[in-house]
């Protein structure tokens, strides 16, 4: 069964460094979202991409955020400057079509750590 | 604007009991989607179940129905006979067509502990 891969499954780092998350998202989707859930907390969307460009994001994804897909396979998440706050669980999801009638899916999520 | 309540924050039950978690949603949107994601402990999201909103029909997969009620912005979900296996964080989530579906608002939750 095809599924969305993320890596890596749990990143440390320090805090004012800068991170790159990535995402294998499944070959035939179109649609790429991140999405973060901070520990015990529910999950909220970050950013939609679709055809090479942002199509939404939320107030969270700032100017410390970008994303892009450098290669056709790969969708990353980059935090310029990671702030203790950003410690979370970040999710890819993917879909094939663009409306949300058709099961988004998620990858395993990446663990963050800022310390 | 989008907003999802699971007002249960945890729950406990004893194995083979049933245990319904709720869920109300708020939206302006007549065209929306309603999901169910199981979160167990080892952190990734699993969906369950989608729904759309006209298509009011309870469904049954197994041990899991959903109770989907537009009258009262609800769409709960059913576990008969519980397992231990069942245990996890339950989330709830809605997509709105005024916002293209591009992104789905999730509930806050619903912690769910079966013990033997």
């Amino acid at each position: 069964e095809p599924e969305v891969t993320q890596t890596p499954s749990h990143q440390v780092t320090q805090m004012g460094q800068e991170v790159i998350l990535r995402c294998v998202p499944i070959s035939n989707h179109l649609y790429f979202y991140w999405y973060r859930q901070i520990l015990g907390q529910k999950v909220e969307f970050l950013v939609s991409f679709y055809n090479n460009e942002i199509s939404e994001k939320s107030e969270i994804f700032d100017d410390q955020f970008s994303v892009e897909r450098p290669d056709g396979s790969n969708f990353t998440l980059k935090i310029r400057s990671t702030k203790l706050e950003d410690s979370a669980m970040y999710f890819c999801a993917s879909i094939r079509t663009g409306i949300m009638n058709t099961e988004a899916f998620f990858g395993q999520g990446t663990r963050l750590t800022v310390v | 604007a989008q907003k999802v309540t699971q007002a249960q924050t945890e729950i406990s039950v004893v194995e083979k009991e049933d245990v319904t978690l709720d869920c109300v949603y708020e939206t302006r949107d007549t065209t929306y989607y309603l999901f169910w994601y199981k979160q167990p402990p080892s952190g990734e999201l699993v969906f369950l179940i989608r729904r759309n909103s006209f298509d009011e029909q309870n469904e049954i997969s197994g041990r899991y129905s959903w109770n989907f009620q537009k009258s009262t912005s609800s769409f709960n979900f059913t576990i008969t006979a519980s397992q231990v296996v069942d245990s996890a964080v339950y989330f709830c989530a809605l997509s709105e067509a005024n916002t293209g579906f591009q992104k789905l608002v999730f509930g806050t939750g619903t912690r769910l502990l079966v013990s033997p």
